[in-house]
């Protein structure tokens, strides 16, 4: 079963502009991880975010981490068609897996 | 790259035969997850073996089996194909076992699986 769902599940820009990734998630988390697949290929890992952390960056990437909410979002700033893909978050807790959500399939436009 | 092989990348299997998927993990990774990738969807966690033990398990028939080898390598043996079983498997490997601490994982290209 899929614990997080992102939100959009698809999502167009025009290059340059920002894109933002919402994902939600059910049970409590060690830690949540975002992925990037290119057209159903193997998960790129993006970046993790601890559950005692709020907010972190990585070269253009955001993510923010809102545990009582049991929400995260990813932004991408200044977008690129390079980063045309799906995106994923996936939630790590006590049980020994990553438990992911549906994606959200990101088009960016040149 | 992550360093994480798969082979094949693809196969073509007829319903009710065996398969087995191979991977190679990350130098220095002793743990392994395979994730079933259906069209559309995201990853579902098939089961995790860490020192050779399978150690965790999703929700998948015990027609999924696999091995954890002593260099950390993996195999995902499936018999009794069905249609349904059609998917993108994925082998993840990392440091530790998932869900301890804050281990990442890092994945392989896949194998795209097709039963006709």
């Amino acid at each position: 079963s899929q614990q997080g769902e992102e939100d959009p599940q698809a999502l167009s820009i025009q290059e340059g502009e920002n894109a933002t990734m919402n994902c939600s998630y059910k049970t409590s988390i060690n830690n949540l991880q975002w992925y990037r697949q290119n057209s159903g290929r193997g998960l790129v890992h993006l970046i993790l975010i601890r559950s005692n952390e709020r907010e972190k960056h990585s070269g253009r990437l955001r993510v923010t981490l809102d545990t009582s909410k049991k929400s995260s979002s990813l932004l991408i700033t200044a977008s690129r068609a390079a980063d045309t893909a799906s995106y994923f978050c996936a939630t790590a807790g006590s049980a020994r897996q990553l438990t992911f959500g549906s994606g959200t399939q990101l088009t960016v436009l040149p | 790259e992550t360093g994480v092989t798969q082979s094949p990348t693809h196969l073509i299997k007829t319903r009710g035969q065996q398969v087995t998927l191979r991977c190679s993990s990350q130098s220095g990774h002793n743990t392994v997850s395979w994730y079933q990738q259906a069209l559309g969807q995201g990853p579902q966690f098939i089961f995790q073996y860490y020192r050779e033990e399978e150690n965790g398990r999703g929700n998948f028939p015990p027609r999924f089996s696999g091995l954890q080898f002593p260099n950390y390598s993996s195999e995902l043996n499936v018999n009794a194909l069905e249609l349904d079983d059609s998917a993108l498997y994925l082998c993840a490997s990392s440091l530790n076992q998932l869900g301890t601490g804050n281990t990442e994982a890092f994945f392989g290209q896949g194998t795209r699986l097709t039963v006709v």
